[in-house]
């Protein structure tokens, strides 16, 4: 059975700082992952999805890894900023499922 | 329109009655998921629709949960004589499926249940 941990639980950092997010897997059976954001009070934005045969995705300042055998993805945010405060979820899909099996999330607060 | 609409954005109702909550998909995406967001707790699977029928209701917790969809579309969460525990976000998600299994699910904004 599939279990997915973050952490940190929260995190408060100056802005401008680069930073890591870590989310860890139990099942190495993963077919993809995804991360997302959810501002208060709102639903999730996806923010990046791996596939099982990649090993990074890029999207801006965002990076996020995959590591199977060792059962870890980690995000990384360059150059942070107040905007990017929010909470940031990780999901994974293992195979022969549909259903994205959620870590409680990491609470990311950037302050000026 | 462009993503996932829910309505409504919140309900508060009494303890005991049935509450019905709407999911509107993105146009043309065949697969259709609910999940539930408790307090405190991270997101849980309820059901997963691929056009009208349902593949996977390993998550629904109790048999007052119900869901259906219809012309591959819309879809409706129905809880029946509603409890406390059942106060929670209530968020939809759909993807595009072309037989395969990597693409990103796009979340609504939720319903937001409040059980008095």
């Amino acid at each position: 059975k599939q279990e997915v941990t973050q952490i940190p639980a929260a995190l408060s950092v100056p802005e401008g700082e680069n930073l890591v997010l870590n989310c860890s897997f139990t099942d190495s059976a993963i077919y993809n992952l995804q991360w997302f954001r959810q501002d208060p009070g709102k639903g999730l934005t996806s923010l990046l999805l791996i596939q099982s045969s990649q090993r990074e995705q890029t999207s801006g300042r965002l990076n996020a890894s995959l590591d199977k055998s060792s059962g870890r993805s980690t995000l990384y945010i360059a150059a942070s900023q107040p905007g990017d405060s929010a909470t940031y979820l990780c999901a994974g899909r293992s195979y022969n499922t549909d259903k994205l099996i959620f870590g409680t999330g990491t609470r990311l607060q950037v302050f000026p | 329109g462009a993503g996932v609409s829910q309505s409504p954005s919140n309900k508060v109702t009494e303890k005991g009655k049935d509450v019905e909550l709407r999911c509107d998909p993105i146009s043309g995406h065949t697969a259709l998921y609910w999940y539930r967001q408790r307090l405190g707790q991270g997101l849980e699977f309820l059901i997963y629709f691929q056009g009208n029928s349902a593949p996977d209701k390993s998550g629904l917790p109790s048999d007052r949960f119900s869901a259906e969809r219809t012309g591959e579309s819309v879809s409706t969460l129905t809880i029946q004589r509603t409890q406390q525990e059942d106060s929670a976000v209530y968020l939809c998600a759909s993807s595009l499926r072309t037989g395969g299994w990597n693409q990103p699910q796009h979340f609504g904004d939720g319903t937001r249940l409040s059980i008095l």
